[in-house]
């Protein structure tokens, strides 16, 4: 079946702006968790949904970051007020069950002027 | 303070050898480790996991050995191909919070032919 997808792959914002970053899990999947990729990092956590509810949000860097799976299966990162320690790449992965094999996405790379 | 270190940051072998990889960690409370694998511009996969129960598990050319008593894992694939190019990340988590998976920063590895 399908994978993991996200949108946009690529995304450029001007300082300042507020941008949405989309991740559709694979069908069926109860567990989504969004990531935070610096450069030469690792993955590092930023939250996690069980079905509709978010469980986790301890990874958020600030309160400009807000995320919401509101019927349990898409799910949307917004970044208000986008700053440029914001660039990164931003995965999105799936599981069936909590952590123990979470399928990524591809990734949004964000870069912020 | 990382908690899941990859002091290499990259390693070469030769095709047809044996490649290992590093992991080290400070949290006791760390007791399901996964290795992820990562192609450029994709998202990272799951490779192989281990639970702190166990001190080896095989799955085919790949194996991951625990050794808790110093907080150190490894991964051997044997023999190595060109194909298992890609950066390889170490990660974990403990069963207070298995939502939460830490990462490590990745290592390189290149398989000359």
């Amino acid at each position: 079946g399908a994978g993991v997808s996200q949108s946009p792959r690529y995304k450029v914002a001007k300082r300042g702006q507020d941008v949405a970053l989309r991740c559709d899990p694979i069908s069926g999947h109860v567990s989504l968790f969004w990531y935070q990729q610096a450069l030469g990092q690792g993955p590092e956590f930023l939250t996690y949904f069980q079905n509709e509810a978010q469980l986790d949000k301890s990874g958020l860097p600030s309160d400009r970051f807000f995320a919401e799976r509101p019927e349990g299966s898409v799910s949307t990162l917004k970044i208000q007020r986008t700053q440029q320690e914001d660039s990164a790449v931003y995965l999105c992965a799936s599981s069936r069950d909590r952590v123990y094999e979470q399928y990524f996405g591809p990734g949004t790379r964000l870069t912020v002027t | 303070d990382q908690q899941v270190k990859q002091n290499s940051p990259s390693l070469s072998v030769q095709e047809g050898r044996i490649s290992i990889l590093n992991c080290d960690y400070t949290n006791s409370m760390f007791d399901y480790f996964l290795w992820y694998k990562k192609y450029p511009a994709e998202g990272p996969t799951f490779l192989i996991s281990i639970s702190s129960i166990k001190d080896k598990n095989e799955d085919g050319r790949f194996t991951v050995f625990l050794n808790k008593s110093a907080k150190h894992l490894s991964l051997h694939i044997v023999p190595s191909q060109p194909g298992d190019s890609a950066v390889y990340f170490c990660a974990a988590s403990a069963k207070t919070s298995y939502d939460k998976v830490i990462f490590g920063p990745g290592t390189s590895l290149s398989v000359i032919p």
